[in-house]
């Protein structure tokens, strides 16, 4: 079956560090860019950040940069995102979504069900 | 960025009814949108892509248009499974700065 699991979502104090975590299953996933998308209790989605195929390029979010870091390895199918020095307005469930390959620019076209990231003290 | 104005944030339709939801583009984007739902307890879907574009197995009651920086989003005759929450999302910034829309909340009316 192709689908995305997340995992590695907490209770975190504010300054604290969290390592989200996607594994990919029933596809190839360096084939394609990969992003990470948040939605706040009760809001609207959000793309935080996102990363090539071989890990060359890594876009971010203005509000994360300096702070989150994406990553990917392709042996194992995953993708991760380290999150640094965060902030109780980072609360949200973070989703891992799968951008599409038929040609540039990319859609979401796969995504998984997400893991709550809460920042709290 | 490129902002997107969705509208309205909820519409109440009847089983068999139409419906409609709008989502407007703050500078031009091309075709470049996206159409996800969105249900309780569960993943975004990709319903529609490059504005008018079916994704894989979605129903042929879904359907999407363009009209400049305007894109519609009709469902021709509501089913009780497509009542959830519906989001455009423009990727024309790609790969950095895609943008949703706010949601519209589909009831049951």
């Amino acid at each position: 079956e192709v689908q995305l699991v997340e995992s590695g979502g907490a209770l975190v104090q504010p300054g604290g560090s969290l390592r989200l975590s996607c594994a990919a299953s029933g596809f190839t996933s360096s084939l394609y860019f990969m992003s990470w998308v948040r939605q706040a209790p009760g809001k609207g989605l959000e793309w935080v950040a996102n990363i090539q195929q071989d890990g060359s390029h890594r876009y971010y979010l203005d509000s994360v940069k300096g702070r989150f870091t994406i990553s990917r390895d392709n042996a194992k199918n995953s993708l991760y995102l380290q999150m640094d020095s965060l902030r109780v307005e980072d609360t949200a469930l973070y989703y891992c979504a799968r951008e599409s390959s038929v040609a540039a620019p990319y859609y979401f076209d796969l995504w998984g069900l997400g893991t709550l990231v809460t920042v709290s003290s | 960025e490129i902002v997107m104005t969705q509208s309205p944030a909820a519409l109440s339709v009847s089983p068999g009814g139409r419906a409609t939801v709008s989502c407007r583009a703050s500078q031009t984007i091309g075709d470049n949108l996206a159409w996800y739902q969105q249900k309780p307890g569960q993943a975004p879907r990709l319903l529609i892509y490059t504005a008018s574009k079916r994704a894989t197995d979605i129903p042929t009651r879904f359907s999407g248009s363009r009209s400049g920086t305007e894109f519609t989003l009709t469902i021709s005759s509501v089913q009780s499974e497509d009542f959830a929450i519906y989001y455009c999302q423009q990727y024309n910034s790609w790969p950095s700065m895609n943008t949703f829309g706010q949601g519209t909340k589909l009831e049951i009316k």
